[in-house]
This record gives structure tokens, sequence and C-alpha cells, in this order.
């Protein structure tokens, strides 16, 4: 099957910096989202990115499909901005990567 | 609030015993999904997909596990003869799939933390 990995596993930042999450995917697929999981366990859909760039405030992605990978950025990050973030992808059913803990501190 | 919604969002049950969890999904969305996400991982795709067709039951099983939708409204996941090993948390996440097009985004519950003593 489909292989998800994403990088780096762990970030700590400080309020203010900017931010690059990735995530490579092993074959082709049909879709790809993006996903924060806050601190309570609620799993936030983010962006729905098979291709091309997406912008939503101080969130951005980027995905390549011919080159398997997707990016996510953050700017500006603020402390509500720590959870995990997920990518996760569909061939025949959804797969999802371990995700990025990312950790904003104030 | 036309989110998914799961219940109960907690359960603590004994070893042995049979739990059922509930899932509303976004009333226009035609597919629905459950997943297991356990401490430190990504949410797990189990095969408890269920039918897009609104008018059929759907049923599967796998194992001890095995969910329904009646009518394609509510969906129930039930787990049976429970195991320390099901302790996780069960998000069932919903989308809309217009036939003949791409898989739509996923939009998921706040889930149900399960507990196994």
């Amino acid at each position: 099957g489909i292989q998800v990995e994403q990088s780096p596993p762990d970030l700590i930042l400080q309020e203010g910096a900017n931010s690059t999450l990735r995530c490579n995917f092993s074959d082709s697929v049909n879709n790809l989202q993006w996903f924060h999981q806050n601190p309570w366990g609620q799993l936030i859909n983010l962006f729905y990115i098979p291709s091309g760039t997406k912008q939503n405030g101080r969130l951005s992605a980027t995905t390549v499909a011919t080159e398997r990978y997707s990016l996510l950025y953050i700017s500006s990050s603020q402390t509500t901005d720590s959870g995990v973030y997920f990518c996760a992808v569909e061939d025949d059913k959804i797969i999802f990567g371990k995700g990025t803990r990312l950790h904003i501190l104030p | 609030d036309t989110g998914v919604s799961q219940n109960p969002r907690h359960k603590i049950t004994k070893r042995g015993q049979n739990v059922t969890f509930r899932c509303d999904p976004i009333s226009e969305h035609n597919r629905l999904y459950w997943y297991r996400q356990t401490l430190g991982q990504g949410p797990e795709f189990r095969p408890y997909v269920q039918n897009e067709a609104p008018l059929e039951t759907s049923r599967l099983h796998s194992d001890r596990f095995s969910a329904e939708r009646p009518k394609g409204s509510f969906s129930t996941l039930e787990i049976q003869r429970t195991e320390q090993g099901d302790s996780a948390m069960y998000l069932c996440a919903s989308s809309l799939s217009p036939r003949g097009t791409v898989e739509q985004p996923q939009h998921f519950g706040d889930g149900t933390r399960l507990s196994i003593l």
C-alpha cells in the first residue's frame, strides 16, 4: 500500500515564527488532505489539495502530485496553532501519516 | 451546528463487554467512515466504511467489530467482547461524493474515547 511520511516528527517554535511541514507519499493518489488535531483531540480539516496551491489566512499548502509531496506552510505562528498536523492521502482507502507535532511557545 | 456528531464522548467499560457508538454525519453527506486512533498515531482507516446509498441498510462485519447505517442516516459501531487493545479514540467522518466525481473532503466528528478496564 501507499506509504505516507511526514517530517519533521516534532517541531518547537517561538510564537511569530514561520514553519514548513512536509508530506511525502510513495505512489499516485486521488486526493490529499491536511488536518490539524488540537490538544483536545479535535480533527479539523485544513485543506483538500490533490494538486496546486491554496491559502487560508496564515496557512497555505502546495501539492506537487507528479513529485509525490505536499507542503503545509504556517506563517506568524500562534500558540493556538499547537497540536498535531496530519497529512492523509487516498488511493482505495484513506491513509494518514504519523503527523508532525507542533508546539508554539508564547 | 451541522457538523459530524458523535456520542458518547467517553466510554469506560470492563473487558469482555459489548459497546456501541453512534455517529450522525453532516446531513447532505452520503459517505460515512469509521477510524481508530491510538496515542501518538494517526487515525487508522478501519474497514467499516458505509455504503453511500441512502436507502440501503449497510452492514459490515470485521471480527468483533460491526457497523450499521440504517437507511443511510446515522451509523452505529459495535464492538463485541471488548479487549484491552480496543482502548482508543474512535472517530467518524463523512463526505459528499456525487457519483462520477472524485471523493470530496472528509469532515470529522470529535470522537468517542473508549477505555477498557
